[in-house]
């Protein structure tokens, strides 16, 4: 069985660009959620996916946006990058939405110049 | 949102009993307790949660209050490999949506 895989591990962009993030959940798990950890700080929600449609949501703007697959893989895609974008985002994944226990990715880390 | 608050570090010998306190004195009658820890370099690792009942597992302990306003994760027997950092998180749920609310996390020292 394997885990829950984030690519790229690290990438660097520049202010305005933007970036897409990706997440293989882990075999059998249909829900996915994305959080944003800046340095030194805890995870941030930024959104979940259950069955291909968004079913929570953080405090984020709309330039954070999302996709989930029909295998359940998922996207984070972020826009017009500001500086202070620059974070691990980390992916998780689980068997239901009700299910305690979430499964994360060791996470993309993101520079942005 | 509903908010959890936590010491920023905490200090316990090897061997013995930690209890790692969280604050959330805003908690919702549908919002659950969870607690992660995370290890250097690592994503967070589930330990345990409840909704009102105090649980046990393999891992932890949680000890709820009884209006819910505070929790306490309880390690029975503290090893350098539970030195981390723990995040207690709320999960809420408003008409079928989720959100994960996280605390700023307390970062454990295990003293050999």
């Amino acid at each position: 069985e394997t885990g829950v895989t984030q690519s790229p591990t690290h990438l660097i962009k520049t202010r305005g660009q933007q970036v897409t993030l990706r997440c293989s959940s882990q075999s059998g798990h249909n829900t996915v959620s994305w959080y944003q950890q800046a340095l030194g700080q805890g995870p941030q929600f930024i959104f979940q996916y259950y069955r291909e449609e968004e079913n929570g949501r953080g405090n984020f703007p709309p330039r954070f946006s999302g996709l989930q697959f029909p295998n359940y893989s998922s996207e984070l895609n972020v826009n017009a990058l500001e500086l202070d974008d620059s974070a691990l985002y980390l992916c998780a994944s689980s068997s239901g939405v009700n299910t305690g226990e979430l499964f994360f990715g060791e996470g993309s880390r993101l520079t942005v110049l | 949102d509903a908010k959890t608050t936590q010491p920023n570090s905490m200090e316990s010998n090897e061997e013995e009993p930690v209890h790692l306190p969280c604050n959330h004195s805003t908690i919702s009658g549908t919002d659950y307790i969870h607690w992660y820890r995370q290890l250097p370099s690592q994503g967070p690792e589930y330990v345990i949660h409840g909704l009102t009942s105090n649980v046990n597992n393999r891992m932890a302990s949680l000890a709820i209050a009884e209006d819910r306003k505070s929790s306490t994760l309880i390690l029975h027997r503290a090893t350098l490999r539970d030195a981390a950092v723990y995040y207690c998180i709320l999960r809420s749920t408003t008409s079928g949506t989720y959100k994960y609310i996280f605390g700023t996390g307390t970062r454990l020292k295990v003293l050999a």
